[in-house]
């Protein structure tokens, strides 16, 4: 079942924060963020597992709430580079499908 | 290291004609996996390949078929083209057997339109 992902799109200045939120209704095993830009192939952010784990770059933080089923992405002093499109991808602890959201569309002006 | 790669990055159809979508990986992944992108929607799994030798259904699977040829090849099949499968496909592979755990990482797309 697809996560649901807010906001749709945010629009910040250089320098400004964001946060990303990405909830599921099933119980989560782990959580993906992705971002792409356009034309481009998805790229790996991070990855949020169960009982606390992360893997990914180190300047991008994230939280997963495992009772809430709930991730959040956490974007601070907001460069150019950041724009693109968040996805959160979520793997539930049955089979090996990942569920990606819709999306969240980030653009950071000058 | 190419990484992911995908042939051809852009096709044109007509209704009703196939075509087969190549991928291949170098990095000695076990699984793979078959994404269709459509505006608005993000992406939605199409088939995978947890490990040589097996494949499964995902969310979307009407109207393709799947090779695993080797560990190294996934090929994706559309048998009879349909204006409803004009999209931009992904594969993906991982070196875990599963999603749970492991960086997926992503072709650069192929980007199909179907008249």
């Amino acid at each position: 079942q697809q996560p649901v992902q807010s906001p749709q799109a945010v629009i910040l200045r250089e320098g400004e924060d964001a946060v990303i939120n990405c909830s599921s209704s099933k119980a989560l095993y782990s959580v993906h963020w992705y971002r792409q830009k356009h034309g481009e192939a998805p790229v790996f952010l991070m990855i949020l597992l169960k009982g606390g784990e992360q893997k990914g770059h180190e300047k991008i933080s994230a939280s997963f709430n495992e009772k809430k089923q709930q991730s959040s992405l956490y974007l601070t002093a907001s460069q150019l580079s950041y724009s693109g499109t968040y996805f959160c991808g979520t793997a539930s602890n049955s089979g090996y499908a990942l569920n990606f959201g819709k999306g969240t569309s980030l653009l950071v002006t000058p | 290291n190419a990484g992911v790669t995908q042939t051809p990055k852009f096709q044109v159809l007509k209704t009703g004609q196939s075509m087969t979508l190549q991928c291949a990986q170098d990095m000695n992944h076990n699984s793979m996996y078959w994404y269709r992108q459509d505006p608005g929607m993000g992406l939605r799994l199409i088939y995978y390949s947890a490990s040589e030798g097996t494949t499964d259904k995902g969310e979307v699977p009407n109207g393709y078929n799947v090779s695993r040829l080797n560990k190294r090849e996934f090929s994706l099949r559309l048998e009879s083209a349909a204006p409803s499968q004009t999209s931009v496909y992904f594969c993906a592979s991982t070196y875990e057997r599963g999603l749970g755990t492991d960086t997926q990482y992503f072709g650069p797309g192929t980007r199909l339109t179907v008249l």
